[in-house]
């Protein structure tokens, strides 16, 4: 199975802070990997899908970028809303894997 | 607008089953794959398996191997995820989630359930 590995585990940013969240696959995955935002005991929500195509709806300040084994999630300034716990998912083959989440927290 | 509406929760005794429904609408429910992922307590999200609605083809990760089943019946929109042989370490949050694009497979997750707790105790 594919695996991947987030970094850093818990990042703790001030408002208006801009915060970069790596993800790096055990394998080439193209640009098969989504990122989504989750609060607590809420389904999680798509943020970007293809590595850095945004879902509709998604703020601009949200970026994804990357190909094959790296990734980043960019929130460029921080909002009160965007304290949350991120994961990336990679969907490039019929089994699918999730990072085991970036916690952003307030400073 | 899509939805997708999971049953209650549920309380189980170790070595039972429990089975989870998810009902879709707002949209084709045959033309988008459905996938089921679970949280344990804490963060961590584990990807379970996939059914294909249209033809009801399922894969799962090898952990669950022999464990679980993926059904849907079509005639209400209702996707199922049946786990027997119950553990402590069973006990999450299970969500139904939709892929994005219609008759694809390799997308993303853009719909979720509201989540189904199942707590496995004596």
């Amino acid at each position: 199975d594919i695996q991947l590995t987030q970094s850093p585990s818990t990042l703790s940013a001030s408002l208006g802070d801009s915060v970069t969240i790596t993800c790096r696959a055990s394998q080439n995955i193209n640009s098969w990997l989504a990122w989504y935002q989750q609060k607590p005991g809420k389904a999680p929500k798509l943020l970007m899908y293809k590595a850095s195509s945004s879902e509709s709806g998604v703020p601009s300040r949200f970026s994804g970028s990357g190909s094959g084994t790296e990734f980043t999630l960019t929130i460029s300034s921080l909002q009160p809303d965007d304290f949350a716990t991120y994961y990336c998912q990679q969907y490039s083959s019929a089994s699918r894997t999730f990072g085991q989440g970036t916690k952003v927290e307030i400073k | 607008q899509v939805q997708m509406v999971q049953s209650g929760a549920e309380v189980k005794a170790p070595g039972a089953s429990v089975k989870v429904s998810c009902k879709a609408s707002g949209y084709t429910f045959t033309g988008h794959f459905i996938h089921w992922v679970r949280q344990a307590p804490g963060p961590g999200l584990e990807w379970m398996g996939w059914i294909n609605p249209n033809t009801g083809v399922t894969n799962h990760a090898q952990k669950f191997q022999g464990r679980v089943t993926m059904t849907r019946d079509t005639s209400i929109s209702t996707a199922y995820m049946e786990l027997s042989s119950l553990r402590s370490d069973d006990t999450a949050l299970y969500f139904c989630a939709r892929v994005r694009t219609k008759d694809w497979a390799l997308d993303a997750f853009d719909m979720w359930g509201q989540g189904t707790m199942i707590t496995v105790s004596s």
